[in-house]
């Protein structure tokens, strides 16, 4: 079985505030994918990063940056200097390679960026 | 040049009523996907679907079925519908299957009364 648990619920931070959103997952695979989304307030979803089981390679773009450590199965998301039009519901995602069904989002983490 | 294209974007109907919701992508994909999200916000994939496979979530009552005229659709087929239907639903596609982030549609709110 899957699964993907994001354990804040809703977080609030002031702008310009550094935020990390927490995602850990459990698999039995060796081969598998883990995602991050964004639905703003709007309602769409917005991929945001792609990362595989094999790439435990931080990632930085612009203000948003991954930690991804294998050896505690978790993915966690930063935003640096936050900003009011980061407010939204971000979810981690996991996706196996040889597993029962693709893709499970976790429950999502509410972010509120005052200003 | 919208990329996922869903319609309706809402839909309000009484209960045992079918319906059906258009998705359609111009992204060239091979796999399309619809998602259920509760009032919750849970998100949770209701059948992945390319010309060669398609997958049900097991928890999927068989009210539901996809239906796809050709590769940049896949509609969504509701029967009887039930007060517990209302949700939104979101259609996504990828250009493979569970290594590839998907792209999904603005979502379509459908309100069972």
């Amino acid at each position: 079985a899957q699964k993907v648990t994001q354990a804040q619920t809703e977080i609030s931070v002031v702008e310009k505030e550094d935020v990390t959103l927490d995602c850990v997952y459990e698999t039995r695979d060796t081969t598998y994918y883990l995602f991050w989304y964004k639905q703003p307030p709007s309602g769409e979803l917005v991929f945001l990063i792609r990362r595989n089981s094999f790439d435990e390679q931080n990632e930085i773009s612009g203000r948003y940056s991954w930690n991804f450590q294998k050896s505690t199965s978790s993915f966690n998301f930063t935003i640096t200097a936050s900003q009011v039009v980061d407010s939204a519901v971000y979810f981690c995602a996991l996706s196996e390679e040889s597993y029962g069904q693709n893709f499970v989002f976790g429950p999502g983490t509410r972010l509120s960026v005052l200003p | 040049d919208t990329a996922v294209s869903q319609t309706p974007k809402y839909l309000v109907t009484q209960m045992g009523n079918d319906k059906s919701i258009k998705c359609e992508q111009n992204l060239g994909h091979d796999t399309m996907y619809w998602y259920k999200q509760d009032s919750k916000k849970f998100l949770k994939i209701m059948f992945s679907y390319n010309n060669k496979e398609l997958i049900i979530n097991e928890t999927v009552p068989n009210r539901f079925s996809p239906k796809s005229p050709d590769k940049a659709h896949l509609n969504l087929h509701i029967n009887s519908l039930e007060l517990g239907d209302s949700a939104v639903y979101f259609c996504a596609s990828s250009s493979g299957t569970r290594a590839y982030e998907q792209y999904f549609g603005p979502g379509t709110r459908l309100t069972v009364t």
